[in-house]
C-alpha cells in the first residue's frame, strides 16, 4: 500500500525560503507523478506544481513560476518542493499527492501526504 | 485557466436524503474531472474520478455524472460520515484547478 509521508510543520520569516518534502514508500515510485497542492486557513485546494520523478521536470502553476521549485530523488523516493519569497499570504497546509495509475497525469490524485502546516511569521 | 464553479456553496441536508452537488467548468473538459471529500482537519479523498468511475473503497451511494461542462456528485442515501466539504477538480488542461467546495451540513 502507497503512503506519502511529508515532512514536519515549519514556521518561516517573510522573504525566507521553505522545502518540503514527501516519501513515498509502499509502491513504484518513479513511473507516476506526484503534485503539491496547498489550502490556506478556511480556503479551498489550489494546485502549485508536479512532477513525474523519472522524468525529473517539475510543471509549475503560473501563479508560482519563478518561486516554486519541484524535485524528485528517486534514491530515497522523496520528492521536495521549496517554495521561494515567502509572503504571509503562503501561509497554509501544503499536501503532496499522487497522480491515479488509471488516469492521465494531473487528472486526479489518489493518494496525498498529512499534509504539511507551513506559517509565515 | 479553466475555471471550476460549484453550486450550491452550502447545503442543509438529513440523514437518509439525496444531496445533488453540480460542477460547472469554463470550457469543455469532457469527462477529465474529479471529485473529493474533505473533513474538517483532514486530508482530501478521492471519491469520483474520470466524472462517474467510483475510487477503490468509497460507498456506492456516491455516484458522478456528466461531460462537456456540467458535472454533478450525487450521494444518496445519506450518512453521518457524509458530512463534508466537497471538491471537483479538472484535469482537462494544465493547470488542473479545483472547485471552490460545497459544504454539506446536518439539517
Amino acid at each position: 500500500q502507497v503512503q506519502l509521508v511529508q515532512s514536519g510543520a515549519e514556521v518561516k520569516k517573510p522573504g525566507s525560503s521553505v522545502r518540503v518534502s514527501c516519501k513515498s514508500s509502499g509502491g513504484t515510485f518513479s513511473s507516476f507523478g506526484i503534485n503539491w497542492v496547498r489550502q490556506a486557513p478556511g480556503q479551498g485546494l489550489e494546485w502549485m506544481g508536479g512532477i513525474i520523478p523519472v522524468l525529473g521536470t517539475g510543471n509549475y502553476a503560473q501563479k508560482f513560476q519563478g518561486r516554486v521549485t519541484i524535485t524528485a530523488d528517486e534514491s530515497t523516493s522523496t520528492v521536495y518542493m521549496e517554495l521561494s519569497s515567502l509572503t504571509s499570504e503562503d501561509t497554509a497546509v501544503y499536501y503532496c499527492a499522487r497522480d491515479h495509475p488509471m488516469v492521465r497525469g494531473f487528472e486526479a490524485f489518489d493518494i496525498w501526504g498529512q499534509g504539511t502546516m507551513v506559517t509565515i511569521s | 485557466d479553466i475555471q471550476m464553479t460549484q453550486s450550491p456553496s452550502f447545503v442543509s441536508a438529513s440523514i437518509g436524503d439525496r444531496v445533488t452537488i453540480t460542477c460547472r467548468a469554463s470550457q469543455d473538459i469532457s469527462n477529465y474531472l474529479a471529485w473529493y471529500q474533505q473533513k474538517p482537519g483532514k486530508v482530501p479523498k478521492l471519491v469520483i474520478y474520470a466524472a462517474s468511475s467510483l475510487q477503490s473503497g468509497v460507498p456506492s451511494r456516491f455516484s458522478g455524472s456528466g461531460s462537456g461542462t456540467v458535472f454533478t456528485l450525487t450521494i444518496s442515501p445519506l450518512q453521518p460520515e457524509d458530512f463534508a466539504t466537497y471538491y471537483c477538480q479538472q484535469g482537462d488542461s494544465m493547470p488542473p484547478t479545483f472547485g471552490q467546495g460545497t459544504k454539506v451540513e446536518i439539517k
